[in-house]
């Protein structure tokens, strides 16, 4: 089946503009993740949604970046007034959830490469 | 504190080698999971594994083979003759009650094989 999509794959943006990176989950998973892998580093946590909860907004790194999940279904990350040190690659993960709200293994996206110039 | 760790920063093995990957973590739950996953040069990220604290059996797939061991909180990871195709960044990651459903990952090891 159709794995997790993200788009676009590649943005170039000028330092100050908004942006828009969207992720559409796998069809019947219920949490999905944003992260953000900078160069040659590991994942850094952004934030995660499941069902019809409140999501964890905790790794948001400053109220520039914010997201939603319209339907429960596809998501879009918004970062507002782009600055430099924003250039990653933002990775979208989604899983099933089981019985106790535990989260199984996570899929991940292609990712979307954002260049802030 | 840091919940996953994976010390080694780099590796590099000549093709056919067998190589370990190392992965500690830390929780204070006694119910947790625990994965691996494969980053190639593509870019995207495969999950290999997922292991519960309840379950210490050992694993093999193929040429992987995982050792879950409780008394050390480890998780290592072993490619058996190694080949190039296994040139990849690997992240290990923690799930526990404490973190909800976010996952901890390591901060990665990236595996070389050389031809």
């Amino acid at each position: 089946g159709a794995g997790v999509s993200q788009s676009p794959s590649n943005k170039v943006t000028e330092k100050g503009k908004d942006v828009e990176l969207r992720c559409d989950p796998i069809s019947g998973h219920t949490a999905l993740y944003w992260y953000r892998q900078s160069l040659g580093q590991g994942l850094e946590f952004l934030i995660y949604f499941q069902g019809n909860s409140a999501p964890d907004k905790s790794g948001l790194p400053s109220d520039r970046f914010s997201a939603e999940r319209t339907g429960g279904s596809v998501s879009t990350l918004t970062i507002q007034r782009t600055q430099q040190e924003d250039s990653a690659v933002y990775l979208c993960a989604s899983s099933l959830t089981l019985v106790r709200g535990r989260a199984l293994e996570q899929y991940f996206g292609p990712g979307t490469r954002l260049t802030v110039t | 504190a840091q919940k996953v760790t994976q010390a080694q920063t780099e590796i590099s093995v000549v093709e056919k080698e067998d190589v370990t990957l190392d992965c500690v973590y830390e929780t204070r739950d006694t119910t947790y999971y625990l994965f691996w996953y494969k980053q190639p040069p593509s870019g995207e990220l495969v999950f290999l594994i997922r292991r519960n604290s309840f379950d210490e059996q050992n694993e093999i797939s193929g040429r992987y083979s995982w050792n879950f061991q409780k008394s050390t909180s480890s998780f290592n990871f072993t490619i058996t003759a190694s080949q190039v195709v296994d040139s990849a960044v690997y992240f290990c990651a923690l799930s526990d009650s404490n973190t909800g459903n976010q996952f901890y990952f390591g901060t990665g090891t990236s595996l070389t094989v050389i031809p």
